[in-house]
C-alpha cells in the first residue's frame, strides 16, 4: 500500500467551471476526511465519511460542494461553478479507529492544488 | 470560542541550535493533541501525538512534545535541528471521536547553516 493518493496534484480551472478531485484512502481505513488548505493558514475540515456515509459536513462545504463516497473506498469532491475564492489545497486524508473507536493518526494525501483563474 | 493557536508564524534557527515551537488550544476538556509536519507542496506527516498518561511525548525525527494542562498548551521541542527539518509545523487537536482534527494557523521554520 502506497498510502493516500489523490489525484490530480494539480488543476488550473476558469471561474464558473466545475472540477472534481479523487481520493484513494489506504485499503483498509473505514474513515475518510477532506480538508481544504488556503496559503498561510491551517488544514480546514470540509466533511468527513465512514465508511459511504457521510457523517459531517463544515459549514464551510456550501452548496456548490458535493463529497461522495459510493463504495466505501476511493472519494470524489465536486466544485460546480468555481470562483476564485475556491483556490486552494484540498487535503484528503483516512483513518481507522482503533479499540473501543479510540482516535488514531490520521494519513495524509499530497494533495490536489486548485487554482480558479 | 474553541481554538488552537501558535503564536509564532514564522521562526528562524541556526542548524544544531535547540527549537521550541508553541501551541495553545482553548478547549473545555483535555483534547486529543498532535502536531504535523508539512514540507512544500507536500501533505502533512504525523510527528506525535497525546492521548493520555505520560505528559512528555517523543516522536519521530528527534522531535518530542510536552503536555502542560495548567497552561493548555503542547510545545514542540527538538534539542538540535537539522537543516532538512526547515518545514511548516501544524499544531492539531481532536475533541471527539470522529478523528476530525482542528488545526493550528501553522509556524514556518527556516533553518540556516
Amino acid at each position: 500500500d502506497t498510502g493516500v493518493s489523490q489525484d490530480p496534484r494539480h488543476k488550473i480551472t476558469k471561474r464558473g467551471q466545475n472540477v472534481t478531485f479523487r481520493c484513494d484512502p489506504i485499503s483498509e481505513h473505514n474513515r475518510l476526511y477532506w480538508y481544504r488548505q488556503t496559503l498561510g493558514q491551517g488544514p480546514e475540515f470540509l466533511t468527513y465519511f465512514q465508511n459511504e456515509a457521510q457523517l459531517e459536513k463544515s459549514r464551510l462545504l456550501s452548496d456548490r460542494f458535493s463529497a461522495e463516497r459510493p463504495k466505501g473506498s476511493f472519494s470524489t469532491l465536486e466544485i460546480q461553478r468555481t470562483e476564485q475564492g475556491d483556490s486552494a489545497m484540498y487535503l484528503c486524508a483516512s483513518s481507522q479507529p482503533g479499540q473501543g473507536g479510540l482516535n488514531t493518526e490520521a494519513f495524509f494525501g499530497q494533495g490536489t492544488r486548485l487554482t480558479v483563474v | 470560542a474553541q481554538s488552537v493557536t501558535q503564536p509564532d508564524i514564522h521562526i528562524t534557527v541556526s542548524e544544531g541550535a535547540s527549537l521550541e515551537l508553541r501551541c495553545n488550544y482553548s478547549y473545555g476538556a483535555t483534547p486529543y493533541l498532535f502536531w504535523y509536519v508539512q514540507s512544500p507542496g507536500q501533505g502533512l506527516q504525523l510527528l506525535l501525538k497525546y492521548f493520555s498518561g505520560d505528559t512528555l511525548v517523543q516522536g519521530i525525527k528527534g522531535f518530542e512534545a510536552e503536555f502542560k494542562r495548567s497552561q493548555s498548551s503542547f510545545n514542540l521541542r527538538k534539542p538540535s535541528v537539522h537543516w532538512s527539518d526547515a518545514a511548516e509545523y501544524f499544531c492539531a487537536v481532536v475533541i471527539d471521536n470522529t478523528d476530525k482534527l482542528i488545526f493550528g494557523t501553522g509556524t514556518r521554520l527556516q533553518v540556516f547553516p
